[in-house]
């Protein structure tokens, strides 16, 4: 049982290319999620989804974009790279929120360096 | 938006010693999460509260929600130094669907 993958671990861009950061995960979880971690930020939600067909945003997600065509993949896409995001990235599932939520799985995090 | 705040940012403890911290919110939270973070890896659930007073231990770790709602509170006894890492705090909140939010986090350091 693979749980939360994430590819790529590591990612050089230069200012303005554009990338993709992969989710999958295989617990048919229908809640999916990216934060983003910089140094003394604690986790910021960019985006999440409750379902296939459903996103919303977080707290920052200005500078990207995120689509669930799946249950089990939801990418990351980042139109035109800024040093400003350069951070690791993780992705987290559940299998449902709500007011008595149960736990969130991580993946092992994407960190990403933007020249 | 909503955050949780966690107190302390940071701690340098030595081995052996208690640690506490805590973690608050303007708003109330009917789930409190507690999760670890070691270096370069995926924080992980230590503790999960889902009721008003409640008391849940795991191991050595103890955390408590707080009967306000608004906070929750994670100790750990007689600390070693695989503790070291950093704590969030976290909870499921509503704005037309439920999200999970995290609080900043507390950095502890074991001293051995």
């Amino acid at each position: 049982n693979a749980g939360v993958t994430q590819t790529p671990k590591f990612q050089v861009l230069k200012t303005g290319q554009s990338m993709t950061l992969q989710c999958a995960q295989d617990m048919n979880h229908e809640y999916m999620s990216w934060y983003r971690q910089d140094p003394g930020m604690g986790l910021r939600l960019i985006h999440y989804s409750v379902g296939a067909g459903i996103t919303d945003q977080g707290e920052v997600p200005n500078g990207y974009n995120v689509s669930r065509s799946t249950t089990e993949d939801f990418p990351l896409r980042l139109l035109s790279a800024a040093p400003s995001q350069t951070s690791v990235y993780f992705c987290a599932s559940s299998y449902q929120t709500g007011p008595n939520t149960g736990e969130l799985f991580f993946g092992e995090g994407s960190r990403l360096t933007v020249l | 938006g909503q955050q949780l705040n966690q107190s302390p940012q940071s701690m340098f403890i030595q081995e052996g010693e208690d640690v506490s911290m805590n973690c608050t919110s303007s708003s109330i939270f009917n789930t409190w999460l507690w999760y670890k973070q070691d270096p370069g890896e995926g924080p992980v659930l230590l503790i999960a509260l889902y009721k008003a007073g409640e008391l849940t231990s795991n191991g050595r770790l103890t955390a408590q929600f707080g009967i306000t709602r608004k906070d929750s509170f994670l100790n750990i006894s007689a600390s070693i130094p695989s503790d070291v890492g950093i704590y969030f705090c976290a909870g499921p909140t509503f704005s037309g669907t439920y999200k999970y939010i995290f609080g900043t986090g507390t950095r502890l350091k074991v001293l051995a």
